[in-house]
């Protein structure tokens, strides 16, 4: 079955510093999505990415999709208290069919003022 | 737009009762589903419908039923709570046009403790 493996599993980082996070897949994606999770609250959504090399920013926050498209990751420059939160990927499955999305364990962020 | 809506925000139960976990939305989304949070875990699928009429099982669907008699509302029911199911429960919808990487939209979720 396919899974989606995050990196790190926790971060804590000083405000203004950048960083990444990290999603890997057991499979070729055919699409990868960005999710952000306040604490207690919904998912909401980021980004998606669909092709080999593709990259999208929004504010601060930059994803690119690899070529191979099994990997991708989430960069954020010059980090604010704002950006804490857990951050998700997820993908439509491949080996399971499309429509049963599978999601990592995400990556919980913490921003140091 | 409302969006995605989830009822209740909290619910307590005790192991055996049944409950039914509401959701609706009001963007037309042909796709809907429900999904488990657990710590560690991530979300998991448990039951999705592409359409009114028509459902399939996720990953977790053991011990979950649902229905879907209206595009608007994709209700989530425990037949036997048991303390395995305590978790975050979340809905999400999105639209079909174009395949499966349209943006899913998420509820708020309803966090169910089952003693």
């Amino acid at each position: 079955s396919q899974e989606l493996e995050q990196s790190p599993q926790s971060l804590i980082v000083q405000e203004g510093k950048n960083l990444t996070i990290n999603c890997t897949s057991s499979k070729t994606l055919y699409g990868l999505y960005w999710y952000k999770q306040k604490y207690g609250e919904g998912l909401i959504f980021l980004m998606m990415l669909q092709k080999g090399g593709e990259e999208k920013s929004h504010e601060k926050i930059t994803a690119k999709l690899d070529e191979k498209k099994q990997q991708s990751s989430l960069h954020i420059t010059a980090s604010q208290p704002s950006h804490a939160g857990i951050y998700l990927c997820g993908a439509p499955g491949v080996t399971s069919g499309t429509y049963k999305y599978i999601f990592g364990t995400g990556t919980r962020l913490k921003v140091l003022a | 737009n409302a969006g995605v809506t989830q009822t209740p925000k909290f619910q307590v139960l005790k192991t055996g009762q049944s409950m039914t976990l509401q959701c609706a939305q009001d963007m037309n989304h042909e796709y809907m589903s429900w999904y488990r949070q657990d710590p560690g875990m991530g979300l998991r699928l448990i039951h999705y419908s592409v359409g009114a009429g028509i459902t399939d099982q996720g990953e977790v669907p053991n011990g979950y039923n649902v229905s879907r008699s209206t595009t608007e509302d994709f209700p989530l029911r425990l037949l036997s709570a048991a303390p395995s199911q305590t978790s975050v429960y979340f809905c999400a919808s999105s639209l079909l046009a174009g395949g499966p990487v349209n943006e899913q939209f998420f509820g708020p979720g309803t966090r169910l403790t089952v003693l």
